[in-house]
């Protein structure tokens, strides 16, 4: 069974602090990995797809990188504007259904 | 270019009444289609797919089902509408197996 476990639960940052969000995996033939943010009453926006171990991306303040069990989401001198929830989602091969973590809450204070 | 909509964004129902969430995708053609339930704080919990018009597969046994009329259609639907049907349902779209695209969500209310 593919299995996503995100770290930690919830996260608290000073503006400018730097950081990471971890997303641990187990899923036979991984086809794609996802990063998703998500807005309080809001559907989750797509940020990332990585596909292979040592594929890095990034979009503004956001790195995202991967291995063979983990991805981690590099957060660097984060706004208060990055606060949002931050999901995590593998697609397994042969599978139309991709299976999320329980995403980790990120606060940034001004 | 791709979008969804999902609608209505709100929608406050009593016990027992029935139900109808709809969602469209524009801009591309024969899309895997999701709905999803998310609780205050708790993950995504799939209820319905479809890989096509006519297939729907259930994921939890509850009191909803789900349609696909058209290909870029997806509605979600009640009969009776329990208490426990309350939260934030989330439709999405998938197009070869790659990453998802959501709607913005409803926000239910069972009162």
């Amino acid at each position: 069974e593919d299995q996503v476990t995100q770290s930690p639960e919830a996260l608290r940052l000073q503006e400018g602090e730097s950081s990471s969000l971890n997303c641990s995996y187990t899923v036979s033939g991984l086809r794609g990995l996802f990063w998703y943010r998500q807005d309080p009453g809001k559907g989750p926006e797509f940020l990332f797809t990585l596909y292979s171990a040592g594929e890095e991306k990034e979009k503004e303040r956001l790195k995202a990188t991967l291995t063979k069990k983990e991805s981690f989401l590099h957060i660097t001198a984060p706004k208060p504007e990055d606060s949002a929830t931050y999901l995590c989602a593998v697609q397994a091969g042969g599978s139309y259904i991709p299976t999320f973590g329980r995403g980790t809450s990120l606060i940034v204070h001004p | 270019s791709q979008t969804i909509h999902q609608w209505p964004a709100t929608l406050v129902q009593p016990v027992g009444s029935p139900l109808s969430l709809e969602c469209t995708v524009e801009g591309t053609s024969n899309p895997n289609l999701y709905w999803y339930r998310q609780a205050a704080g708790r993950g995504l919990q799939l209820l319905f797919y479809s890989v096509g018009i006519g297939q729907i597969s259930s994921e939890v046994p509850q009191n909803l089902s789900a349609s696909r009329p058209q290909d870029r259609q997806f509605i979600l639907s009640s009969k009776k509408l329990l208490l426990s049907d309350s939260g934030f349902y989330l439709c999405a779209y998938r197009v070869m197996n790659t990453e998802a695209f959501f709607g913005q969500g409803t926000r239910l209310t069972v009162v």
